[in-house]
């Protein structure tokens, strides 16, 4: 079955800086990669998710990359600001159908005012 | 439209003892996914419902368990809880199954004593 590693597991920044998460996935059957952020006590919610046949994809300050052939992908947050402190999660799956992804274990951000 | 809904938020059962959870999609939403999420283990597949069958199980114990009514509502069941069973149980709704974008429901946090 599909294997999702995530790392860093904790990532501190300054209010301004940039963060960058990375997940490796291990069955090249995967074809879809969302993120997602879940705040303290809350649900998680999806910020933004690529396929297989993009590189990257750009939301405002979000942004996310994918290497098929290292099979991972990066979530880049750039000029953070304290209110994306949160839990984020990444997910891989195969679509058509019977999806099921697998998540990684997670990385809790930390921005500094 | 409203958001997932779960009901209990909140349950507090000792060992042995069953407990059903509850899970409103948003409207329109088919299938329906649980997920337990724990620090350890972080968020895994339980299974999903589509039109009132389950599609998928993930590697859980048969003492948890499912269903999905005709309103596209789920149940789903843990059977004599052990103290491992202590988790956040989130469901996740999307409208059909071959649309990946899940959309979470806050969850409901089950402690077992």
């Amino acid at each position: 079955g599909e294997n999702v590693e995530q790392h860093p597991s904790t990532l501190s920044v300054q209010e301004g800086d940039s963060a960058v998460i990375k997940c490796t996935y291990s069955d090249s059957a995967s074809n879809y990669f969302p993120w997602y952020k879940q705040e303290l006590g809350k649900r998680p919610q999806l910020i933004i998710d690529i396929r297989s046949n993009v590189g990257e994809k750009k939301d405002q300050r979000i942004a996310v990359t994918l290497n098929k052939t290292a099979k991972h992908f990066s979530l880049h947050i750039t000029e953070t600001q304290p209110e994306d402190s949160a839990v984020y999660f990444c997910a891989a799956g195969a679509t058509g159908g019977s999806y099921i992804p697998t998540f990684g274990r997670g990385t809790s951000l930390i921005v500094h005012p | 439209k409203a958001g997932v809904t779960q009901t209990p938020r909140y349950l507090i059962k000792t060992r042995g003892q069953q407990v059903t959870l509850s899970c409103s999609p948003i409207s329109g939403h088919r299938s329906v996914s649980w997920y337990q999420q724990t620090p350890g283990q972080g968020l895994q597949f339980l299974f999903e419902y589509f039109s009132e069958t389950q599609r998928n199980k993930g590697n859980f114990p048969g003492r948890f368990s499912g269903r999905q009514f005709s309103n596209s509502r789920s149940e789903m069941n843990v059977s004599t809880l052990e103290l491992g069973d202590s988790a956040l149980y989130l469901c996740a709704s999307r409208p059909l199954a071959n649309q990946e974008t899940q959309y979470f429901g806050p969850g409901t946090r089950l402690l077992v004593l």
